[in-house]
């Protein structure tokens, strides 16, 4: 089964840094990869998703991702954060055969600080 | 249109006593998954349905189970509850089994807490 790797869990920043969050899986072939987040008292919304093409990602609230296939990786930035931002991202991996399985990474918490 | 729903949002048990929770997936969404999500483990597949067929598993034991509905809505069940049950227990659901287009919508979720 594929893994997926996280690193740095708890990432504390002031508003108006970057951020870039890694992701690393595990799985050598053909996957489906997204980022979720999970703001506090909220329930798991999808922030950006890469299935095929353009490597460069875009999704909600300014943030990006880059598929660089030949690390395994899938790493999330945006360039200024806000303290909105602050909540937990989580990183998730399907390898496309028919079923919609996901696998997660552990997370990383984001507190942004005003 | 409405989102995903699941139901009871909270709730206490006792070791040994079992647990059914629910779920409506968004209408028309025919695929329903259920998650895990504990603070050491993060979040854990536990099984997908789809069209009443359970499509795939993940690695949990026997007591826990689940079941699809002709509407789509889906159940799990816990039996004999163990401490380390506790967790938030999250639904999602897609319209079909994956073809690339395919993103999982979540709901709240079920906080069950086992004492």
């Amino acid at each position: 089964a594929q893994s997926v790797s996280q690193h740095n869990h708890h990432v504390i920043l002031s508003e108006a840094a970057s951020l870039e969050l890694g992701c690393n899986y595990s799985y050598g072939g053909t996957v489906n990869l997204f980022w979720y987040v999970q703001y506090p008292g909220q329930h798991l919304q999808l922030l950006l998703k890469y299935f095929s093409g353009d490597p460069l990602v875009k999704g909600i609230k300014g943030f990006e991702a880059e598929f660089i296939k030949s690390k395994f990786s899938f790493n999330l930035r945006k360039p200024s954060v806000q303290w909105s931002d602050t909540a937990e991202y989580f990183c998730a991996v399907n390898v496309p055969n028919g079923n919609n399985r996901l696998a997660f990474g552990k997370g990383n918490q984001v507190v942004v600080i005003p | 249109k409405a989102g995903v729903t699941q139901t009871p949002r909270y709730l206490i048990k006792t070791r040994g006593q079992q647990v059914t929770l629910s779920c409506s997936p968004i209408s028309g969404h025919r695929s329903v998954s259920w998650y895990q999500q504990t603070p050491g483990q993060g979040l854990q597949f536990l099984f997908e349905y789809f069209s009443e067929t359970q499509r795939n598993k993940g690695n949990f034991p026997g007591r826990f189970s689940g079941r699809q509905f002709s509407n789509s809505r889906s159940e799990m069940n816990v039996s004999t509850l163990e401490l380390g049950d506790s967790a938030l227990y999250l639904c999602a659901s897609s319209p079909q089994l994956e073809p690339r287009a395919n993103v999982l919508t979540f709901g709240a979720g079920s906080r069950l807490t086992v004492l």
